[in-house]
């Protein structure tokens, strides 16, 4: 099935340890984008890419690394979590500079 | 100021009625205009893409003034599925595709 895809889509981990979020499109669009969102704080940019081995540092990227060695992927990960990660990330892609983006279903994270 | 601001929500309003959101932006630079719609801590999807020259969907309309920074969202005779968070997204062309996202208005319609 063709579209944007996110796993796990519920995780729970413990400070510390080293966490990767999943993000996969079918559509091979150039730009993908990670966002977080909280209560209160609306739609947060983590990191983003415009293409396969292209990424760059969005509003909230402290303490996440990304890659893009496959323009169909662009795995999140948290180094060493921390409870004010816990949060619903959201997983982005567009064809172009300027078209709308689309959303996969979205990773829920919790640290305790 | 932020770069995209929105109304603040909620709006709780019957069934049948028009209810209107409106969104300002800072940079008159801005290129494209997107209305998204996200329920519930679902992912945001896209509404409608807004032109300058006004754009319908249904019982839905789109209006941009460039000179003003102004985006308008109108909805007419509401729906109780219409309840959700709207999202003001504006973009910026040369930016790596980036988009701005309004903290969103939502819409209530009660039976």
């Amino acid at each position: 099935d063709a579209g944007i895809t996110q796993s796990p889509r519920y995780k729970i981990t413990e400070t510390g340890r080293q966490v990767t979020l999943m993000c996969h499109q079918t559509w091979s669009h150039s730009y993908m984008f990670w966002y977080r969102q909280d209560l209160g704080h609306g739609l947060r940019l983590i990191y983003y890419s415009a293409a396969a081995d292209i990424t760059d540092k969005g509003e909230v990227p402290d303490g996440y690394v990304v890659s893009r060695s496959k323009t169909e992927n662009f795995p999140l990960t948290l180094e060493s979590a921390t409870r004010s990660q816990t949060s619903v990330y959201f997983c982005a892609s567009s064809e172009a500079d300027g078209d709308e983006q689309f959303f996969g279903p979205g990773t829920r994270l919790t640290v305790l | 100021r932020k770069e995209v601001e929105q109304d603040p929500g909620p709006f709780n309003v019957p069934e049948g009625a028009t209810v209107a959101f409106n969104c300002t932006y800072s940079n008159s630079a801005s290129q494209s205009f997107f209305w998204y719609r996200q329920d519930c801590r679902k992912e945001p999807k896209l509404l409608m893409s807004v032109y300058s020259s006004g754009n319908e969907d249904g019982r839905f309309t789109a209006q941009l003034n460039r000179a003003s920074q102004y985006i308008s969202l109108l909805i007419r005779d509401s729906k109780l599925s219409d309840s959700a968070t709207y999202l003001c997204v504006v973009n910026e062309y040369n930016q790596g595709g980036k988009l701005i996202f309004g903290q969103g208005t939502e819409l209530s319609v009660k039976p």
